[in-house]
């Protein structure tokens, strides 16, 4: 089965460093693997997704990830932190062999990012 | 385009009590997802509509039943209601095998 690990409950790093949150994933196929915030009492927002291709993804908010097939990673990062991006980042992967298709998320445990002036 | 809704956004229930939850997603989407999170387990899936079919479901007792409609809009219900049963729950919609959009959420409460 497949299934993502957020080795960090926590990063904080300082407004105006770059900043990763890491994610590891295992996957018996092709992974599609994706990145959702959630800032309190609101519901998950998708970041960037990644399917095929080019192994940096870009998406919203100035976030990018980095796809790694060897180390089996799909690391978040952003090349300068702003406050604002104090939130809890969720890594997902969507599952494989669904019969007739489908849209079955299996999320990783979340990483609190703080960020501080 | 208008995102997910929920309603109700929060709902407090005593137990044994049943919940009904409702979602609309996304105008031209067919597909919704619901999930639960709480800080114990997580997020985790609890079924998915496709055309008014169920076409996944997770590890969740047979109290948790949903359906979706002809317009998508989707309902969650719970029976026999848990004190475990606290969480929020969200719906997702998504076009054709995306990526998921997803709602607020309800935070239901039980007591």
């Amino acid at each position: 089965a497949q299934s993502v690990a957020q080795p960090e409950d926590q990063v904080n790093v300082a407004e105006g460093n770059p900043l990763t949150v890491k994610c590891t994933y295992s996957v018996s196929g092709n992974p599609y693997l994706f990145w959702y915030v959630q800032y309190p009492n609101r519901g998950l927002q998708f970041l960037l997704k990644y399917i095929t291709g080019d192994n940096l993804v870009k998406g919203s908010y100035g976030f990018e990830a980095e796809f790694n097939k060897s180390q089996t990673s799909f690391h978040l990062k952003k090349p300068s932190a702003l406050v604002s991006d104090s939130a809890l980042y969720f890594c997902a992967v969507r599952d494989e062999g669904l019969t007739g298709g489908g849209n079955k998320l299996t999320f990783g445990t979340g990483t609190q990012l703080k960020v501080e002036l | 385009k208008a995102g997910v809704t929920q309603t109700p956004r929060y709902l407090i229930k005593t137990r044994g009590q049943q919940v009904t939850l409702s979602c609309s997603p996304i105008s031209g989407h067919r597909s919704v997802s619901w999930y639960q999170q709480t800080p114990g387990q997580g997020l985790q899936f609890l079924f998915e509509y496709f055309s008014e079919t169920q076409r996944n479901k997770g590890n969740f007792p047979g109290r948790f039943s949903g359906r979706q409609f002809s317009n998508s809009r989707s309902e969650m219900n719970v029976s026999t209601l848990e004190l475990g049963d606290s969480a929020l729950y969200l719906c997702a919609s998504s076009f054709s095998g995306g990526e998921q959009f997803f709602g607020p959420g309800t935070r239901l409460t039980v007591l």
